[in-house]
């Protein structure tokens, strides 16, 4: 157990939709990261805050946004969803000093 | 960019030793990480090398040389339980500092 929490677990939705996940950093952890892990695509960096500010952004569409809040939970917003993006969303949070990522147990969407 | 590459897939027996290769070209460097994933699960933190040379963690090492940006990691006395993908993982500097770009991943079967 990593100490990084996300929910739900699974989430099966229909294209068209939207959908909010979230993810709770150790305690002390300051930074969060999303990543997204498909088959064809591998572990993919999404976007990185940093107490509660956006620090850096990957290959994140536009269709999808997060926000980390003062408690710094995060949320990752997915809206529009479409087939391609079913893939399993990982949470990691990053220790002080040598920004050792910790990663949360994911949450797997299926989109139908 | 970067560029990460490592084997796809590699098999090996029960008690025997597995060597696992990466190599990567950045356009920044700061730290290289080895990640365990068992299928449908998150990434479980392995090793951090920086500087060059070898860090050794009970039956896990790992190795890095940045002037030929090459990693290894070395698993002894394998046990059926390390049967899963191996990410090598490469942190990014100055704008891209804390990000962590990912290769795909090594598929390790242990075979009894």
């Amino acid at each position: 157990d990593s100490g990084v929490t996300q929910t739900p677990k699974h989430l099966i939705t229909a294209t068209g939709q939207r959908v909010t996940l979230r993810c709770s950093p150790r305690s002390g952890d300051l930074s969060v990261y999303w990543y997204q892990q498909s088959l064809d695509q591998g572990l993919q960096f999404l976007i990185q805050y940093y107490n509660g500010e956006e620090r850096a952004k990957g290959n994140i569409l536009e269709r999808f946004s997060a926000q980390q809040f003062p408690d710094l939970h995060s949320e990752l917003n997915l809206s529009s969803l479409e087939l391609g993006d079913s893939a399993l969303y990982f949470c990691a949070s990053s220790e002080q000093g040598t920004d050792t990522q910790y990663f949360g147990p994911g949450t797997r969407l299926t989109v139908l | 960019g970067q560029n990460i590459d490592q084997p796809t897939e590699m098999t090996a027996t029960e008690g025997a030793i597995v060597q696992i290769n990466c190599t990567y070209q950045t356009s920044g460097f700061n730290g290289l990480f080895w990640y365990q994933q068992h299928a449908g699960e998150a990434p479980t933190f392995l090793s951090y090398n920086v500087l060059d040379g070898l860090e050794e963690k009970g039956r896990f090492s790992s190795f890095l040389s940045r002037s030929k940006g090459y990693s290894y990691l070395l698993l002894k006395e394998l046990q059926m339980k390390d049967s899963a993908s191996y990410l090598c993982a490469v942190r990014g500097r100055g704008s891209t500092l804390g990000r962590l770009y990912f290769g795909r991943g090594t598929q390790l079967t242990v075979w009894p």
